[in-house]
């Protein structure tokens, strides 16, 4: 059975960093396009980030998130992280990890349940 | 960045309807365009992807058209279930983005 279940979230200063992590189990991240979604309270979806599959590791990030999150995947844990830095108030979401397969195009076939992250003094 | 459009923003109707919602990109996503849904407090769940294939699971009152710019979504009879926002994704370049979203109620 496909799970992933997303942790590390919480609450952190503005400025702050933070290390969101996204367990996965019934399939292997490496071969998939893992991504994260976040939704701010109220709002609609912002896709932030995806790690395409196989040994290249190509990394892109949303322009909202560019140069302050990293993506990173750990094949032995069968693990997918979001690293955080440099957190504004607007960073405040739910982020949910997704499994993400190719047919033309990527589509994003099962999510976590999400994680909150909250930016605030 | 591509742009991803919906309308309506909301939509009212009944458990029996015929529905559409309409997504439109600011260039051509060919067929790279996919469908979720989402209830309160749940993540979303696929629909369809590359403009017009069901996902496994997903009931066939579910349908999808289009490429090029303009994408729709519709579903031929509601049932209370579907009641959820809607959201379509482009997958043709990153960063890959989403619609606002379609709010469907009752």
């Amino acid at each position: 059975e496909v799970q992933l279940v997303e942790s590390g979230g919480g609450l952190v200063q503005p400025g702050g960093s933070l290390r969101l992590s996204c367990a996965a189990s019934g399939f292997t991240v490496s071969s998939h396009y893992m991504t994260w979604v976040r939704q701010a309270p109220g709002k609609g979806l912002e896709w932030v980030s995806v790690i395409f599959s196989g040994g290249g590791y190509n990394t892109y990030y949303a322009d909202s998130v560019k140069g302050r999150f990293t993506i990173s995947r750990d094949n032995s844990e069968n693990t997918v992280s979001l690293h955080v830095r440099s957190l504004r108030p607007e960073d405040t979401a739910i982020y949910y990890c997704a499994r993400g397969k190719w047919v033309q195009g990527v589509h994003l076939d099962y999510w976590g349940q999400g994680i909150p992250l909250t930016v605030s003094s | 960045d591509i742009q991803m459009t919906q309308s309506p923003s909301s939509l009212s109707a009944s458990v029996g309807d015929r529905v559409t919602i309409t997504c439109r990109a600011s260039q051509s996503i060919s067929t790279f365009l996919n469908w979720y849904h989402q209830k309160p407090g749940k993540a979303p769940q696929l629909l369809m992807y590359a403009a017009s294939t069901l996902q496994s699971g997903v009931p066939s009152r579910f349908s999808g058209s289009g490429s090029g710019t303009d994408f729709t979504l519709t579903i031929s009879s509601l049932q209370p279930e579907d009641f959820a926002t809607y959201f379509c994704h482009q997958t043709y370049t990153t960063p890959y983005t989403f619609g606002q979203g379609t709010k469907l109620d009752i």
